[in-house]
């Protein structure tokens, strides 16, 4: 299984609305990624978790809140979000022992803020 | 700050090769990437280049010059499918093997036939 699920695919929610993006692999990688992706830019970083622990937060607006229930599992909550926060949210994973631990992305979610 | 350049697009035609460049400056090095992405879909990884020199794999070849910063990905017997853009990424150093992969701006390739 060389795959990263995220669900779900497609997300429209109101700025007061909460919601949840998931993230699952099971590849054994203990290292998994948020990035968010504006049409016709690169993939930006917001988080990395390493071995279960938040390892780098690219100084990402608190209204998105990660968390790393398991090895296998990668949440990302939303609150309060704004329509500029209106992206591809990008799910990767990577093991972490022999280079080159090269990221596996999900199909990413397609999330609207109106 | 971090800088990785490419072109914005090209094109080429079926059956040729083209080479996409990518230049980066960067504080730290601790591999570069390239990754393919149709649109509409995730990345996809395509060759990993940490030392200088060639790295082949099938149609597709990475170069790297460490000293030059500069990259690029050669793309043989272009078929219509390769129809993608194409991703440059630099892992900074110090962050092991897992961490910051910076991501240039991308080169959308069309394949003409």
């Amino acid at each position: 299984d060389t795959e990263v699920t995220q669900t779900p695919k497609h997300l429209v929610m109101g700025m007061t609305n909460k919601k949840s993006l998931k993230c699952e692999q099971h590849m054994g990688h203990r290292a998994m990624y948020w990035y968010k992706q504006k049409a016709k830019k690169p993939p930006e970083l917001m988080f990395v978790y390493s071995y279960e622990k938040l390892s780098i937060n690219e100084s990402v607006p608190s209204r998105f809140s990660p968390e790393c229930p398991n090895s296998s599992l990668l949440n990302l909550h939303l609150h309060a979000l704004q329509p500029e926060d209106s992206a591809l949210y990008l799910c990767a994973s990577s093991q972490d022992r022999t280079p080159p631990c090269e990221a596996f992305f999900g199909q990413g979610t397609r999330l609207t803020v109106v | 700050g971090q800088n990785i350049d490419q072109p914005t697009e090209m094109t080429a035609t079926e059956g040729a090769i083209v080479q996409i460049n990518c230049t980066y400056q960067t504080s730290g090095f601790n591999g570069l990437f390239w990754y393919q992405q149709h649109a509409g879909e995730a990345p996809t990884f395509l060759s990993y280049n940490v030392l200088d020199g060639l790295e082949e794999k099938g149609r597709f070849s990475s170069f790297l010059s460490r000293s030059k910063g500069y990259s690029y990905l050669l793309l043989k017997e272009l078929q219509m499918k390769d129809s993608a853009s194409y991703l440059c990424a630099v892992r900074l150093h110090g962050s092991g093997n897992t961490g910051k992969l910076i991501f240039g701006q991308g080169t959308t390739l069309q394949v003409k036939p």
